[in-house]
């Protein structure tokens, strides 16, 4: 039973033309997560969720951006892919907005950019 | 910033050897989380290490936390294909925040 579920596996989308990644769950966790992996390297935190509150990393382009209208959903925005935005894009969830609160991931979604 | 080193970060080898990878840091953390990343999947939680000093087992996989809670290794017993993947370790921070180490690949061999 897919827990964290991403949508779609595989989404390719043509330079500067915006896409959108969608993330549900049904563990009612309270934290959502967005996280870019490149290939074979770790992921890398872009923003989360703790319920409606917003945190953004420093280093996270302007170009990347999040929505969560509820407690299950949660969307990543790219609005205009550059090359260097392929990669795969993983959706995390935890209870708590706290570090030992492990991290429910996805199965990601590999994104393509033409 | 605190980072965590993992080495090797490749290892390929038959099915049925032993095999240990290791997390590094110059920095304390106050856990350690273990997850495997399968081809095309998200990763998946093995172990959270809490103690320093502490040893837990996961069938096959042992995993160490170091005593100062610097370091930590991931030791395989009989390596078999399904083990293959992406190893990741992710140390908690002080101020709650988890640093990913940047993977060990490890690929078993028939």
């Amino acid at each position: 039973d897919a827990m964290v579920i991403q949508n779609p596996r595989y989404q390719v989308t043509q330079f500067g033309k915006p896409v959108t990644l969608s993330c549900s769950q049904t563990l009612n966790h309270n934290v959502m997560y967005w996280y870019q992996q490149k290939s074979s390297q770790a992921p890398k935190l872009l923003f989360h969720y703790y319920d409606k509150d917003f945190n953004n990393e420093a280093d996270t382009p302007d170009n990347f951006q999040s929505r969560r209208p509820n407690t299950s959903f949660c969307f990543l925005d790219i609005r205009s892919p550059g090359l260097g935005d392929a990669a795969m894009y993983l959706c995390a969830t935890s209870r708590e907005d706290r570090g030992f609160s492990p991290l429910h991931f996805g199965n990601g979604t590999r994104l393509t950019v033409t | 910033t605190q980072l965590l080193e993992q080495s090797p970060q490749f290892l390929s080898i038959q099915e049925g050897e032993n095999l240990t990878v290791y997390c590094n840091s110059s920095s304390v953390f106050s856990s350690l989380q273990w997850y495997r990343q399968e081809p095309g999947e998200g990763p998946v939680l093995l172990v959270t290490v809490v103690t320093g000093g502490e040893v837990k087992k996961l069938k096959r996989l042992t995993f160490q936390f170091g005593d100062a809670r610097k370091d930590s290794s991931l030791h395989i017993t009989a390596a078999q294909p399904g083990d293959t993947g992406l190893y990741l370790c992710a140390g908690v921070t002080g101020a709650q925040k988890l640093v990913f180490g940047q993977g060990t690949r490890l690929t078993i061999n028939p």
